[in-house]
């Protein structure tokens, strides 16, 4: 089983269309949760943090359920830039404060 | 943008071979990280060096070695390559010592094994 599971998608979705992600993480002892954006055959980039009492920043919504080892990304009012492929990631306790466990990704593909 | 910068951008390598990729981490971060992407996959895990010694490892086999210099920049070596090393590979630095500063990946090396 891997660490970090996501649904591939694709997920496509008009203009202005609300999309949720889920991920769900195997290692109870893991101590940060973050979603990245990555752009097609560009270096990953930190999009938000992810914490248990849940953050948003603009139209997007992070949440994290510990008891489930759920996190999940809401966007919202979707727009033709926020196509891109969405890491789920997980810092562990031990193995270097740079370790991060990533998901394979999901797709979006926001469409006209 | 991230002030991580990573050399070669590309390249390719015949089965067998050795590769250096080069890391230059941003300015005043002290722990760099390597990670192997290939296609249709996340980021995994190679190796974290801190302060010039290796602190933390993903499972990854010994021909993958690396180096961090004093200047915190590093290099990731890959020995008798395979076709399966074939990938994106990224570099992250980051300061350790505080736990909520953002960790910054530069835009990569791609390498193709043929």
């Amino acid at each position: 089983r891997k660490e970090v599971e996501q649904d591939p998608g694709p997920f496509n979705v008009p203009e202005g269309a609300t999309v949720a992600f889920n991920c769900t993480y195997s290692n109870s002892a893991s101590q940060s949760f973050f979603w990245y954006r990555q752009d097609c055959r560009k270096e990953p980039k930190l999009l938000m943090s992810v914490y248990s009492s849940g953050n948003e920043d603009g139209r997007f919504t992070a949440q994290l359920n510990r008891a489930s080892q759920y996190i999940s990304l809401l966007i919202r009012d979707s727009k033709l830039s926020d196509s891109a492929t969405y890491l789920c990631v997980v810092r562990p306790f031990s193995g270097g404060y740079n370790k991060l466990i990533f998901g394979a990704g999901t797709r979006l593909a926001v469409h006209p | 943008e991230t002030g991580v910068t990573q050399s070669p951008t590309h390249l390719i390598k015949t089965r067998g071979q050795q590769v250096t990729l080069r890391c230059s981490s941003q300015s005043g971060h002290n722990t760099v990280s390597w990670y192997q992407q290939a296609l249709g996959q996340g980021p995994q895990f190679i190796f974290q060096y801190y302060r010039e010694e290796e602190n933390g490892r993903g499972n990854f086999p010994p021909r993958f070695s690396g180096l961090q210099f004093p200047n915190y920049s590093s290099e990731l070596n890959v020995n008798a390559l395979e076709l399966d090393d074939s990938a994106l590979y990224l570099c992250a630095s980051s300061l350790a010592e505080n736990s909520g500063n953002t960790i910054y990946f530069g835009e990569g090396s791609w390498l193709t094994v043929v």
